[in-house]
């Protein structure tokens, strides 16, 4: 059974702060890896694909890396503000038809 | 505008009572695809489809139905609903290939069963 692992579970950080979210598989032969925001009582939005061949990408004041060999990525955020607090989930497909999500990091910044 | 539209928003229902939840998407995707996510849980495959008439089973299908006799519609059939379905559901569409896989979702459908 695939599993995905996304520590912490929650993370609180004044405004300013450059901040780390961690996303771990178990198998690493994975196809891609996607990032998503979801907002409370919304659906899920996709902020950055990472294909298996490719080693990070960015997104304004997000870069998201992925180290297959170790069976993890991170989602890095820059000078965090208000307007980013949400969960932010990680999910892996490993041939592009079922997908395996993590439980999320529900992040909360502080003005 | 580009768009996954699942219908209804909330739903309640009773034990038994037959139901269907649309999915709608206007960006000619191939891959469509239903969630369900609970707390603790997060989300699990329920089915996916990978182009018209081609469905399969996700990870957990007990209970659910799916057709997809055209490309722009899936909808979630419940047969005989039960309480443990009571969930929030999401339903979500990509192009499948090329770099462009990233998932659209729908904003959901909170049912309860009671």
């Amino acid at each position: 059974k695939q599993e995905v692992t996304q520590i912490p579970a929650a993370l609180s950080v004044p405004e300013g702060e450059n901040l780390v979210l961690n996303c771990s598989f178990t198998d690493s032969a994975i196809y891609n890896l996607q990032w998503f925001r979801q907002d409370p009582g919304k659906g899920l939005t996709s902020l950055l694909l990472i294909q298996s061949s490719q080693r990070e990408q960015t997104s304004g004041r997000l870069n998201a890396s992925l180290d297959k060999s170790s069976g993890r990525s991170t989602l890095y955020i820059a000078a965090s503000q208000p307007g980013d607090s949400a969960t932010y989930l990680c999910a892996v497909t490993y041939n592009f038809n079922k997908f395996y999500f993590g439980s999320g990091t529900k992040l909360n910044v502080k003005p | 505008e580009a768009q996954v539209t699942q219908n209804p928003r909330y739903l309640i229902t009773v034990t038994g009572k037959k139901l269907t939840v649309t999915c709608s998407q206007n960006m000619n995707h191939e891959y469509m695809s239903w969630y369900r996510q609970d707390p603790g849980l997060g989300l699990r495959q329920i089915y996916y489809s990978m182009n018209v008439e081609v469905t399969d089973k996700g990870d957990v299908p007990e209970g659910y139905k799916v057709s997809r006799k055209e490309k722009r519609n899936f909808p979630l059939i419940l047969e005989s609903p039960s309480p443990n379905q009571t969930s929030l559901y999401f339903c979500a569409s990509s192009f499948y290939g090329q770099g462009r896989e990233k998932l659209f979702f729908g904003s959901g459908t909170q049912l309860s069963v009671l």
